[in-house]
């Protein structure tokens, strides 16, 4: 079985403050690694993505995420935050069978 | 580019009553797939589909049919309807090149409450 841990349900900052936030996954073989978001009243879309080499990836928006083997995580981070990133972010975990798991989500508010 | 569409956006049901959620993508998905949103709990894997005539069972499938008979439309059919079910639905697709996919593209979601 696979599953996605994102221990942080409600994450509330200031502008320009520095965010991670936290993404543990439970699988035994080969992962792919996804952020999505989904901004209010809007559908999901792609942040970012791992699949292999390096653990540092990139996203839109100025995000980025690094794939931590041995810790079995995967958290997300942008080092000065928006308003308009007001949203909620989901973790996702392609393992096995082509089924793709996703965590509980974290809302993240950005004060102006 | 459509991308993905799902009609209808909001249904409301009556326990019991059966309905059809459509979903349709122009970008020549091999993959498609239905996911529920329920508060606290994510998006969770319903049915989900590698080509026209394959489908196959996601993480919560009871209570819910699928059929694939093109590659462009994958819809999604409730039985007998149950307040448990009351939910946002959102239809995704994706290639299938190295892998699962590069990115799953998501449809606008409906929004279905059972009464």
């Amino acid at each position: 079985a696979q599953s996605v841990s994102q221990h942080n349900h409600h994450v509330i900052l200031s502008e320009a403050a520095s965010l991670e936030l936290g993404c543990n996954y439970s699988y035994g073989g080969t992962v792919n690694l996804f952020w999505y978001v989904q901004y209010p009243g809007q559908h999901l879309q792609l942040l970012l993505k791992y699949f292999s080499g390096d653990p540092l990836v990139k996203g839109i928006k100025g995000f980025e995420a690094e794939f931590i083997k041995s810790k079995f995580s995967f958290n997300l981070r942008k080092p000065s935050v928006q308003w308009s990133d007001t949203a909620e972010y989901f973790c996702a975990l392609e393992g096995s069978a082509r089924q793709l798991t996703f965590g509980s989500g974290t809302q993240l508010t950005v004060l102006p | 580019n459509a991308g993905v569409t799902q009609t209808p956006k909001f249904q409301v049901l009556k326990t019991g009553q059966s309905m059809t959620l459509q979903c349709a993508q122009d970008m020549n998905h091999e993959y498609m797939s239905w996911y529920r949103q329920d508060p606290g709990m994510g998006l969770r894997l319903i049915h989900y589909s590698v080509g026209a005539g394959i489908t196959d069972q996601g993480e919560v499938p009871n209570g819910y049919n699928v059929s694939r008979s093109t590659t462009e439309d994958f819809p999604l059919r409730l039985l007998s309807a149950a307040p448990s079910q009351t939910s946002v639905y959102f239809c995704a697709s994706g290639g299938l090149a190295g892998g699962l996919y590069n990115e799953q593209f998501f449809g606008p979601g409906t929004r279905l409450t059972v009464l």
